[in-house]
């Protein structure tokens, strides 16, 4: 199975802020990677698709970026919404589709 | 408005039985791959199982293959995880998902989840 890395774990971070998540599979997936988003006691929401494609209804301040094993997701200017827990998915070679352990993005 | 409304959830002891249901609506479920993913308390996102369209083709991660068996109702536009055997490592949210944008495909629609604890 191809194990994705995420760092790092935990980031605070102020409002306006910009941030960089990072994301490192364990072989080259392309661009088969997705971002996702959650909330405590909510569902995942899908940010970012193929790697750096805005999922309809996203705020453009975020934005990815990577391929092959590198991955990035960057928020522009952080907004108190975008405090949450960010999740990056491989589905380069599935089943089974893997995930990252999660950065949490805290308030500083 | 695509919603997937997730039922089931509950305590069960180690070694029982449960089934989870996913009603969806608001798209033409019979046209789409769907999977569960899992989340345990506190940790992270787990890939559990999916099936095709049609039911015909399913898979499954390791830790739960021989145990947990997916299935679908294109007539009642309801998807299904029988879990059986179960262990306290199971005990997790479970999610179901539809797969979107065909080999480079996402889960754009998620259900709310169903907490399954197991325990004596």
């Amino acid at each position: 199975d191809i194990q994705m890395t995420q760092s790092p774990s935990s980031l605070s971070a102020s409002v306006g802020d910009r941030v960089t998540l990072t994301c490192r599979a364990s072989q080259s997936i392309s661009t088969y990677l997705n971002w996702y988003q959650q909330k405590p006691g909510k569902a995942p929401r899908l940010l970012i698709y193929a790697a750096s494609n805005l999922q309809r209804g996203v705020p453009s301040r975020f934005s990815g970026s990577g391929s092959g094993t590198d991955f990035t997701l960057t928020i522009s200017s952080l907004q108190p919404e975008d405090f949450a827990t960010y999740y990056c998915q491989q589905n380069y070679v599935a089943p089974p589709d893997t995930f990252g352990q999660g950065t949490k993005l805290e308030i500083k | 408005e695509v919603q997937l409304v997730q039922s089931g959830g509950a305590v069960i002891q180690p070694g029982g039985s449960l089934r989870l249901s996913c009603e969806a609506s608001g798209f033409l479920f019979s046209s789409y791959w769907m999977h569960w993913v899992r989340q345990a308390p506190g940790k992270g996102l787990e890939w559990v199982s999916r099936t095709n369209a049609d039911g015909r083709i399913t898979d499954y991660a390791d830790a739960v293959k021989g145990r947990f068996s997916i299935s679908r109702d294109n007539a009642k536009n309801t998807l299904y995880l029988q879990m059986g055997r179960l262990r306290a490592e199971d005990t997790a949210i479970y999610y179901c998902t539809r797969e979107f944008g065909g080999r480079m495909y996402y889960f754009d629609y998620w259900g709310q989840g169903s907490l399954v604890t197991v325990s004596s």
